[in-house]
């Protein structure tokens, strides 16, 4: 998986509590991006960075908040976490850089999470 | 809405068949990428089409671009079981700094 690892692999939380889910890779790359995938609608994009405490808004950002204090890790966290993210949560990472128009994403092994 | 949409969601052949699965997609590209998704597992890329390209082969992989129907196709000749996975198309969409992943085609091969 491309050197990236996510933690937790799996998680059980009550609703109502702050999730805090890890990416952390050895690649150097500057972009790493947040998505969730579920059943009937593909892997939808969370938030994303492209450089230390650069992030932005993807596709399904409400309820969800990102940080990067250091390239290697992307957290995501889940202030108040609700019934409706539960979800398997992967990481990727992309070495897209500045003019340069192809960009192949790697993604980690996920994190299934379940809200009760 | 999702950029690129794939048709069929589910596929079911024998082994040894050829599999063709296609992606439809809105709005003008940089490039378009297949992935592939083993059960429990993170996406993997698999090969990459630019706008300016029309066909591109990997391996038992060939891919077709159509920009101006804006669909491409991924077709896996000489199916093997290890192929059974799930495939989805990206699109690099002009000025964006994502990709827009499809919801994916649910491939199996049956030996």
């Amino acid at each position: 998986d491309a050197g990236i690892t996510q933690s937790p692999r799996h998680k059980v939380t009550e609703t109502g509590t702050p999730v805090t889910l890890r990416c952390h890779q050895t690649e150097n790359h500057r972009y790493m991006y947040w998505y969730r995938q579920d059943p009937g609608h593909g892997l939808r994009l969370i938030h994303y960075s492209y450089g230390v405490k650069d992030t932005d808004k993807g596709e399904v950002s409400d309820g969800y908040s990102v940080s990067r204090s250091k390239t290697e890790d992307f957290l995501l966290t889940l202030e108040s976490a609700t019934s409706s993210q539960t979800s398997v949560y992967f990481c990727a990472i992309s070495d897209r850089r500045g003019g340069m128009r192809e960009e192949t994403q790697y993604f980690g092994p996920g994190t299934r999470l379940l809200v009760l | 809405s999702q950029q690129g949409e794939e048709d069929p969601q589910a596929l079911s052949i024998q082994e040894g068949e050829n599999a063709t699965m296609n992606c439809s997609y809105k709005t003008s590209i940089n490039n378009l990428q297949w992935y592939r998704q083993n059960s429990g597992r993170g996406l993997v890329h698999l090969i990459l089409i630019r706008s300016n390209e029309r066909e591109k082969h990997s391996g038992r992989l060939r891919v077709t671009l159509d920009t101006s129907k804006k669909s491409s196709s991924l077709l896996i000749t000489a199916s093997r079981a290890a192929d059974t996975a799930s495939y989805f198309c990206a699109t690099d969409a002009l000025f964006a700094q994502k990709l827009v992943f499809g919801q994916g085609t649910r491939l199996t091969i049956n030996p």
